[in-house]
């Protein structure tokens, strides 16, 4: 089965400062999804990646698929306070049937 | 467009107990989903739903999970008797022709 390792656990930020958070997968990653979730909350999602190479933005939040498809990474720039909560990676397995697998998350803290 | 509902939000109950969960997902959307989260965890696939028919059961706990879609819309989730470790944020979300999937603000379940 697919395993997601993120990196790193948890992350504590002054505002203002860029932030990198990585996906690694076990196995190629077919589908790799990015979503924020706010503590007690449901996930919000943020972006798709398919293709190797692939890189996608949304505000101040990038996301990109390495070539090799078993790694994805989100960079916020210029972090604020509301861009703190738990980040999900999610991959499709199988490319096929539309599962999720998710990583454990990273709890990211803004501090004002 | 309305979200996906979920109800209720928040359930404390005994151990050996029954509980229910409900589900509506966004109009139109064929496939529904419900995860189980774990504190300081990621979201792990309980059941998946095609209209009424599951595509995939294989991480649910038959002996004591349920979950039905009947008219192809709504859907419950039910554990019966409850476990202390059934403690967990139970999600559900849905899918349209895209593979983009959908949350609820999910249900916080807490067995004592």
């Amino acid at each position: 089965s697919q395993e997601l390792e993120q990196s790193p656990q948890s992350l504590i930020v002054q505002e203002g400062k860029n932030l990198t958070i990585n996906c690694t997968s076990s196995k190629t990653l077919y589908g790799l999804y990015w979503y924020k979730q706010k503590y007690g909350e449901g996930l919000i999602f943020l972006m798709m990646l398919q293709k190797g190479g692939e890189e996608k933005s949304h505000e101040k939040i990038t996301a990109k698929l390495d070539e090799k498809k078993q790694q994805s990474s989100l960079h916020i720039t210029a972090s604020q306070p509301s861009h703190a909560g738990i980040y999900l990676c999610g991959a499709d397995p199988s490319g096929s049937a539309r599962q999720l697998t998710f990583g454990s998350g990273t709890q990211l803290t803004v501090l004002p | 467009e309305a979200g996906v509902a979920q109800s209720p939000r928040y359930k404390i109950i005994e151990k050996r107990q029954s509980v229910a969960f409900w589900c509506n997902p966004i109009s139109g959307h064929a496939t529904l989903y419900w995860y189980q989260q774990i504190l300081g965890q990621g979201p792990k696939l309980l059941i998946q739903f095609q209209n009424n028919g599951v595509v995939d059961d294989s991480q649910l706990p038959k002996d004591r999970f349920s979950a039905e879609r009947l008219k192809g819309v709504d859907s419950t989730l039910k554990i019966q008797p409850a476990k202390l470790e059934d403690s967990a944020v139970y999600l559900c979300a849905s899918s349209g022709p895209g593979n983009e999937q959908f949350f609820g603000p999910g249900t916080r379940l807490t067995v004592l």
